[in-house]
């Protein structure tokens, strides 16, 4: 049974260029969330998708912006990077539950962007 | 923006001592998690906590959980060097389906 896998695992962008960064959950998840976290900080949250759609934001620009599809794989798209967008992005997943707020995610190894 | 406050930022112990770590949070929660995080790598998650819970075991770790000083702890017992790694609080409010995290505590089991 994989796990939560990202692509790539690193990638360098200069300013101004666009990115997009895959997800695929772990099997039997239908729920995608994104996390920015910078060096020496907790996860900022990003974003959270499920049944394709954008159900929750965090405090994030327009520039961020994302995808979900049908087989529950996810992407994370960054317009008109700046260098303060130099992170590591991290994706998990869980099984919507609709019920109790049991919210144990699986997280995957991450995609370390810099942009120079 | 940061709910959780973990404390300390950065701990230093002997192999085989206990590591506590702390976390103070600010609104009223549905729960409160546990992840570990090794070199800037994907989280695990520990251990989960519902608002109603006082204290939870798994293994070598005792979480608590105060809700009327809205702080958490982790305990960590007979520590290992494998446990040397950065630790985060999240927390799940009863307003949204967010989970927020702390800025972690550095733990660092010396040989």
């Amino acid at each position: 049974d994989a796990g939560v896998t990202q692509s790539p695992t690193h990638l360098i962008k200069t300013r101004g260029q666009q990115v997009t960064l895959r997800c695929s959950p772990k099997s039997g998840h239908d729920t995608v969330s994104w996390y920015q976290q910078a060096l020496g900080q907790g996860p900022q949250f990003i974003f959270q998708y499920y049944e394709e759609e954008e159900r929750q934001r965090g405090n994030f620009p327009d520039r961020f912006s994302g995808h979900q599809f049908p087989n529950y794989s996810s992407e994370l798209n960054v317009n008109a990077l700046l260098l303060g967008d130099s992170a590591l992005y991290l994706c998990a997943s869980r099984q919507f539950n609709r019920g109790w707020k049991q919210e144990t995610q699986y997280f995957g190894p991450g995609t370390r962007l810099l942009v120079l | 923006s940061q709910q959780g406050e973990e404390d300390p930022q950065a701990l230093s112990i002997q192999e085989g001592e206990n590591a506590t770590m702390n976390c103070s949070y600010k609104t009223s929660i549905n729960n409160l998690q546990w992840y570990r995080q090794n070199s800037g790598r994907g989280l695990v998650h520990l251990i989960l906590i519902r608002s109603n819970e006082r204290e939870k075991h798994s293994g070598r770790l005792r979480v608590t959980l105060d809700t009327s000083k809205k702080s958490s702890s982790l305990l960590i017992t007979a520590s290992r060097a494998a446990d040397t790694a950065s630790y985060f609080c999240a927390t799940v409010t009863n307003r949204d389906d967010k989970i927020i995290f702390g800025k972690g505590t550095r733990l660092h089991i010396l040989p």
